[in-house]
């Protein structure tokens, strides 16, 4: 089975914190995403990578930025923490553009950020 | 414009009862993908039926079943036979085969509570 494991289940830091969100995956994918979801909203792209050292923005990248250096881990990074970030942060994975493959995701991360 | 649209941000069902929640969509891609998520309060994203776009038959898997309207642009997920288990968030998906290294866009989600 995919395992896709995200360090940290929940999270606080303070206004102005440069935040680190880690994601690992243990099935070899190219792909890696990093989604946002708030109620209400559904899940909302941030920022994905096909592979090592690339990106792509999302939807709403503004804020955020992303490091890949290793083609199992994916960090997004909150340069400067605002409340308006707190949400809950899921990473998922896939192989290259299989079609009919779903998207493999960790538990999330529950960010608060006050 | 929304490219998935799901109506009903929460439903409810008598358990062992059918419910069926609903999901819309919008592309241009002749090509494209349609999944479904389920989301307990756990908050992991459970992967349940995928429906391609030029599979003739919809698709089922255990009690789930996705109605496949294509003229209609709908993808609407069946559940029967409801559990208590069920209730959770529900998600539907899709991927376009021309979209950008595979994503998801997703829906707002619908919040299901199976009662006893």
């Amino acid at each position: 089975d995919v395992k896709v494991t995200q360090s940290s289940r929940y999270l606080v830091k303070r206004t102005g914190e440069k935040v680190f969100l880690e994601c690992v995956q243990d099935m070899d994918h190219e792909n890696m995403f990093w989604y946002r979801q708030d109620p209400g909203l559904g899940l909302r792209l941030i920022y994905f990578s096909y592979d090592v050292k690339m990106k792509e923005k999302g939807d709403i990248p503004e804020g955020y930025s992303v490091s890949r250096e290793k083609k199992e881990r994916f960090s997004l990074i909150l340069e400067s923490a605002s409340t308006n970030q707190t949400s809950m942060y899921l990473c998922a994975s896939s192989p290259p553009t299989v079609y009919n493959s779903p998207l493999h995701f960790g538990n999330g991360t529950r960010l608060t950020v006050t | 414009a929304q490219k998935i649209t799901q109506t009903q941000p929460g439903m409810f069902v008598q358990e062992k009862e059918a419910v069926t929640l609903d999901c819309t969509y919008d592309t241009s891609d002749p090509s494209y993908g349609l999944f479904w998520y389920k989301q307990p309060s756990s908050g992991e994203m459970i992967f349940l039926i995928y429906q391609g776009s030029y599979d003739q038959q919809n698709a089922t898997e255990g009690r789930y079943s996705l109605n496949f309207q294509k003229a209609r642009k709908s993808a609407n997920l069946v559940i029967s036979a409801s559990q208590l288990g069920d209730s959770a968030m529900y998600f539907c998906a899709m991927r376009e085969e021309g979209s950008t290294l595979g994503r998801l866009y997703f829906g707002r989600g619908t919040q299901l509570t199976v009662w006893p």
